[in-house]
């Protein structure tokens, strides 16, 4: 079974400080995302990376950046972190094309951070 | 670009009763269709998946899906709804030039005992 885990469940943090959100994947997957989700908006995409090193902005990626140094961890940071950054964060990983597991994203159990 | 539509972000139905979900995406036909589940305070998990290989698709949990194409919808099904089903439910489809997927805003699942 592909075991995606992240690094919190809850984390409360402070207006201003610097927050890191990471997510590790156990399958090899050379696909990982960085969602937030927020009641009535769905998942939106706030980056994503196909690679190491590689890394692609999605919907809203304002207030945010990654970092993928290996291909198992991927990390979310909040440089500055915002009261409207609060939210709860998804990490996924999926493969690239090829067999019937392509595409098909495979989810952390997501951190609920609230910023005071 | 595809969009996702889900209609009616909730859905209440009364336990034993059948539970039907509605998703339609907007243009040509996408590689894969997906239907995630996430319960409480959890990530997603994937209920089922539709590759093409037929427009019937059976998930976990007792759920199938049909995949429409004259319909372009993908509507999520289950025969008899059981308190466990209460949790949100998210419709996806995979777009053909990336590797990302285009979600629904998620239908909020209601069993009434």
């Amino acid at each position: 079974d592909v075991k995606v885990t992240q690094s919190s469940r809850y984390l409360v943090k402070r207006t201003g400080e610097k927050v890191f959100l990471e997510c590790v994947q156990d399958m090899d997957h050379e696909n990982m995302f960085w969602y937030r989700q927020d009641p009535g908006l769905g998942l939106r995409l706030i980056y994503f990376s196909y690679d190491v090193k590689m890394k692609e902005k999605g919907d809203i990626p304002e207030g945010y950046s990654v970092s993928r140094e290996k291909k198992e961890r991927f990390s979310l940071i909040l440089e500055s972190a915002s009261t409207n950054q609060t939210s709860m964060y998804l990490c996924a990983s999926s493969l690239p094309s090829g067999g019937n597991d392509t595409d098909t994203q495979y989810f952390g159990p997501g951190t609920r951070l609230t910023v005071l | 670009a595809q969009s996702v539509t889900q209609l009616g972000s909730h859905v209440s139905v009364s336990e034993g009763a059948l539970v039907l979900l509605r998703c339609n995406y907007s243009s040509s036909v996408p590689p894969y269709l997906f239907w995630y589940v996430q319960y409480p305070n959890q990530g997603l998990q994937l209920l089922l998946k539709y590759t093409s290989a037929a427009t019937l698709v059976k998930g976990i949990n007792g759920f199938e899906a049909e995949f429409k194409k004259s319909e372009t919808s993908f509507h999520l099904t289950k025969p008899s709804a059981h308190m466990s089903d209460a949790a949100e439910y998210f419709c996806a489809v995979s777009e053909d030039s990336n590797y990302q997927l285009i979600w629904g805003a998620g239908t909020k699942l209601i069993i009434k005992p």
